[in-house]
């Protein structure tokens, strides 16, 4: 596709089931990354991905949060016995080549969790 | 990482030019500048990226100073469309490929 997607654009859950997030990233792009976004506040970065390498996961909060991303292109955020902490839009953003401020990231529209 | 501030939010009438001015008093040699706008239920997109002097693109301006301890983002002639929040970003290609975004700016555009 001509952009990032992901899916489902909304995700209502009650609190203590899984959800799994999808991202689709642009053809080609190397890079791959996951933001958390709370209401009013900037996006924060979760993870990072170059091809299938999970090379930074210092911002997953706890150990609940999975990502995954087994061929290099499709990634999936999962997250465990949900919170209503967990409540937020969750961003999916790739790029060109290997991760660098000079490298712009395109985003996804997000995925808005909800938690009952 | 560098931290940036920016104003909460501002108002400006439509056709006017807007500039939003960060801050970032601790920039390193190697950080480049970047702004991103995201609308209301959509992921940020990247405006434009500088290290130094002007740069322009169909969008908008960047304006850094020599000491480059702040920039302005310039946007000529506002329409409601430029309604959004926009984040400045500083960082460098040196293993530092999460983006860092702060609060950002909530412009709102008045017809």
């Amino acid at each position: 596709g001509a952009g990032v997607s992901q899916s489902p654009r909304y995700k209502v859950a009650k609190r203590g089931q899984d959800v799994a997030l999808r991202c689709d990233p642009i053809s080609g792009h190397v890079s791959l990354f996951w933001y958390q976004q709370a209401l009013g506040q900037g996006p924060e970065f979760l993870t990072y991905f170059q091809n299938e390498a999970q090379l930074d996961k210092s911002g997953l909060p706890s150990d609940r949060f999975f990502a995954e991303r087994p061929e290099g292109s499709v990634s999936t955020l999962k997250i465990q016995r949900t919170q209503q902490e967990d409540s937020a839009v969750y961003l999916c953003a790739s790029s060109l080549v290997f991760g660098a401020a000079t490298d712009t990231q395109y985003f996804g529209p997000g995925t808005r969790l909800t938690v009952l | 990482l560098a931290k940036t501030t920016q104003p909460i939010s501002m108002d400006s009438y439509e056709g006017q030019e807007v500039n939003i001015t960060c801050s970032h008093n601790n920039i390193a040699t190697n950080d480049y500048i970047t702004w991103y706008q995201q609308f209301p239920s959509q992921g940020p997109r990247f405006i434009i990226q500088g290290y130094k002097t002007k740069v322009t693109n169909e969008v908008a301006s960047l304006f850094i100073p020599a000491d480059r301890k702040s920039s302005t983002l310039s946007l000529p002639r506002v329409s409601l469309s430029d309604t959004a929040v926009y984040y400045c970003l500083v960082g460098d290609d040196f293993g530092n490929e999460k983006l860092t975004f702060g609060t950002g700016t909530r412009l709102t555009i008045i017809p």
